[in-house]
């Protein structure tokens, strides 16, 4: 089974950065998604880390340590619009299923 | 119009009644998921499928049934609605790429708009 844990609020200032962290325990482990869910919509793909390191999209970073069960992502340049729900979701090694973390919310102020 | 849709969008029911979610997508995607999303407890997988006929239980299966005659629709039915049901419900699909096993960069899970269920 997968075990995924990830703060459950944070909160920044327009134009600053904030890291999101999640650390996982599973049986099986392929990769890791990221998804950003705005309040009263579905999730949205942000990002996907297979290999350990950092995977830059613009203004939002992945990074994955497989040995440590760690990821983060990393959002610079806060907007308001970046106020979401974020989902970390592993990937087991043999099968297509998602496990999801329960989310951090982030809250983008002034 | 291309993409993965739920209906209704909100219901809500009584306790002991039979309910139906729907889901259509138009990708022809050969997988496709349920999840249930509640407050504390992120999105939990409910059952999914991976080709027509051909369909698993998740992490919450329980008092729910799925049926995948073709594969764009992927109806959720709730036999006897419980209020711990009350939840909004995601469907979502996804094509892993031919030959691959476990999840990879191209296997993006696409959601739906979701549907509001309240259980009275």
């Amino acid at each position: 089974g997968q075990n995924i844990d990830q703060p459950t609020e944070m909160t920044a200032t327009e134009g600053a950065i904030v890291q999101i962290n999640c650390t996982y325990q599973t049986s099986g482990f392929n990769g890791l998604f990221w998804y950003q869910q705005h309040a009263g919509e579905a999730p949205t793909f942000l990002s996907y880390n297979v290999l350990d390191g950092l995977e830059e999209k613009g203004r939002f970073s992945s990074f994955l340590s497989r040995s440590k069960g760690y990821s983060y992502l990393l959002l610079k340049e806060l907007q308001m619009k970046d106020s979401a729900s974020y989902l970390c979701a592993v990937g087991p090694l043999d099968d297509y299923k998602l496990s999801f973390g329960a989310g951090t919310t982030v809250t983008v102020r002034a | 119009d291309a993409g993965i849709t739920q209906s209704p969008r909100y219901k809500i029911t009584e306790t002991g009644r039979q309910v139906t979610l729907m889901c259509h997508q138009t990708w022809s995607h050969s997988y496709m998921f349920w999840y249930r999303q509640d407050l504390g407890h992120g999105l939990r997988l409910i059952y999914y499928s991976a080709a027509a006929d051909i369909t698993d239980k998740g992490e919450v299966p329980d008092g729910y049934v799925v049926s995948r005659s073709k594969t764009e629709n992927f109806p959720l039915t709730l036999e006897s609605a419980t209020r711990s049901q009350t939840s909004v419900y995601f469907c979502a699909s996804s094509e892993p790429p031919a030959g691959t096993t476990g999840t990879s960069p191209t296997d993006t899970q696409y959601f739906g708009p979701g549907t509001r269920l309240t259980v009275l």
